[in-house]
């Protein structure tokens, strides 16, 4: 089992551009998460997926689109970088979800190896 | 979801106990407490969880105070690959919405020779 895959590890953009990272789980699981990480802060929430054709809003989700695609994949995009989405950003999934039988080990976090990015 | 506050550093010699605690005061009955912890550069690993039973695993033991107020993440033998942050979050059950788990800024434990 892969896990959680994210692409790409690494990314450099000028401002303006746009671009989309990818993450996929191979876990059956219903939610899909984006975090971003700067330095020396925690993790804080960018956007959530509670099962496949929704999502909703985390703590800053400005300037920044997802798609749940499928169960599989949840995607974050960038439309027009600025440097301050200069992060590192995570993908994480977990079993618990809309509609499904939720016990305590259902709302563990499996988190992906993380995607750098870096705007000029 | 339940606060918590950690430490913002802790230090630890290798080979001894490490002894990562956490405060949750304002705990609701049906919370559990969640440890995960992140090495440099890496995504965060999931250590334990639990509700008011002392639990224990491969990783760690999680120590949850009869009024659950707070608890300890134990290490029994710490390794330098041990140096990492530790996070403490309280979470119940989904109730229908999605898992909106926060972290804050945790606790970074350096093991030390």
């Amino acid at each position: 089992n892969a896990g959680v895959t994210q692409t790409p590890k690494f990314q450099v953009l000028k401002t303006g551009q746009s671009m989309t990272l990818q993450c996929a789980q191979d876990m059956n699981h219903n939610s899909m998460y984006w975090y971003r990480q700067d330095p020396g802060m925690g993790l804080r929430l960018i956007y959530y997926s509670a099962s496949e054709g929704t999502t909703d809003k985390g703590e800053v989700p400005n300037g920044y689109n997802v798609s749940r695609l499928n169960k599989r994949e949840f995607s974050l995009r960038l439309e027009s970088a600025a440097p301050s989405q200069t992060s590192v950003y995570f993908c994480a999934s977990s079993e618990a979800g809309l509609g499904v039988y939720r016990h305590s080990g259902a709302n563990v976090l499996t988190f992906g190896a993380g995607s750098r990015l870096t705007v000029l | 979801d339940a606060k918590t506050t950690q430490p913002t550093s802790m230090d630890c010699a290798e080979g001894r106990a490490a002894n990562l605690p956490c405060n949750h005061s304002t705990i609701s009955g049906n919370e559990y407490v969640y440890w995960y912890r992140q090495i440099h550069s890496q995504g965060p690993q999931y250590i334990i969880h639990g509700l008011k039973n002392n639990e224990t695993n491969e990783m760690a033991s999680l120590i949850i105070t009869e009024d659950r107020k707070s608890s300890t993440l134990i290490l029994p033998h710490a390794t330098l690959r041990d140096t990492a942050v530790y996070y403490c979050i309280v979470r119940a059950p989904n109730t229908g919405t999605a898992s909106k788990l926060t972290f804050g800024t945790g606790t970074r434990l350096q093991v030390t020779l």
